[in-house]
């Protein structure tokens, strides 16, 4: 939460290549890292999170890595496919406890797919 | 479908106007967030309820406002509208707040005042 940036902001790669997104926060109590995917026309989607006491998770094409310590997490796609084009946005927080927060999302990254 | 109800979809509306933007949560949600984004630009946090009471809020205008009913849906009002508030506003829930499971959001209203 707090402050959150986003990088880079657009990155445009070749079918079949790889995309690595970076969000870096300030708030050291965050605890879950989530990532969006908003394709043109719909409300972001979370398609992969993880939470501050693993370092790393898959899902087929995507991956997300932490650093607690830098306080940064990445978005990887491999084997990027047209349908990967969206824009994606991270927003990190602490989960779990009850005082409200206001969850900020990063300012977003355009990824477009070159065929 | 995402489980989370916006309507309308879609809103054309003259300056100096008031609308209504309704949000039903997904099932079971007792969360439910307001945002607001502009032409490719951000998400920007507008305000938060929980099971009825408002919880926190962003950089919301003081011409907005919004309440959660009994029944857990959500509406945003928005009144003396201005060119600038031409948006898409989305609305999205959770299970609790702080949530570790993450938002979902609706398809969103996009609002034009004309």
């Amino acid at each position: 939460g707090e402050n959150v940036e986003q990088h880079p902001s657009t990155l445009s790669v070749q079918e079949g290549d790889s995309a690595v997104i970076k969000c870096t926060y300030s708030d050291s109590a965050s605890n879950y890292f989530p990532w969006y995917k908003q394709e043109l026309g719909k409300g972001p989607q979370l398609i992969i999170d993880i939470r501050s006491n693993v370092g790393e998770k898959k899902d087929q094409r995507i991956a997300v890595t932490l650093n607690k310590t830098a306080k940064h997490f990445s978005l990887h796609i491999t084997e990027t496919q047209p349908e990967d084009s969206a824009v994606y946005f991270c927003a990190p927080y602490r989960a779990g406890y009850s005082s409200a927060s206001k969850i900020i999302f990063g300012s977003g990254t355009r990824l477009s797919i070159r065929p | 479908d995402s489980g989370v109800t916006q309507t309308p979809k879609h809103l054309i509306t003259a300056t100096g106007q008031r609308v209504t933007l309704r949000c039903s949560p997904r099932s079971g949600d007792l969360s439910v967030y307001w945002y607001q984004q502009s032409l490719d630009q951000g998400l920007q946090f507008l305000i938060q309820y929980y099971n009825g009471e408002e919880r926190a809020k962003g950089n919301i205008l003081e011409r907005f406002s919004a309440q959660q009913f009994p029944d857990l849906h959500s509406e945003l009002n928005l009144s003396s509208l201005e060119l600038g508030d031409s948006a898409l506003y989305f609305c999205a829930s959770s299970v609790v707040e702080n949530s570790n499971y993450g938002y979902t959001f609706g398809s969103g209203t996009r609002l034009t005042v004309v």
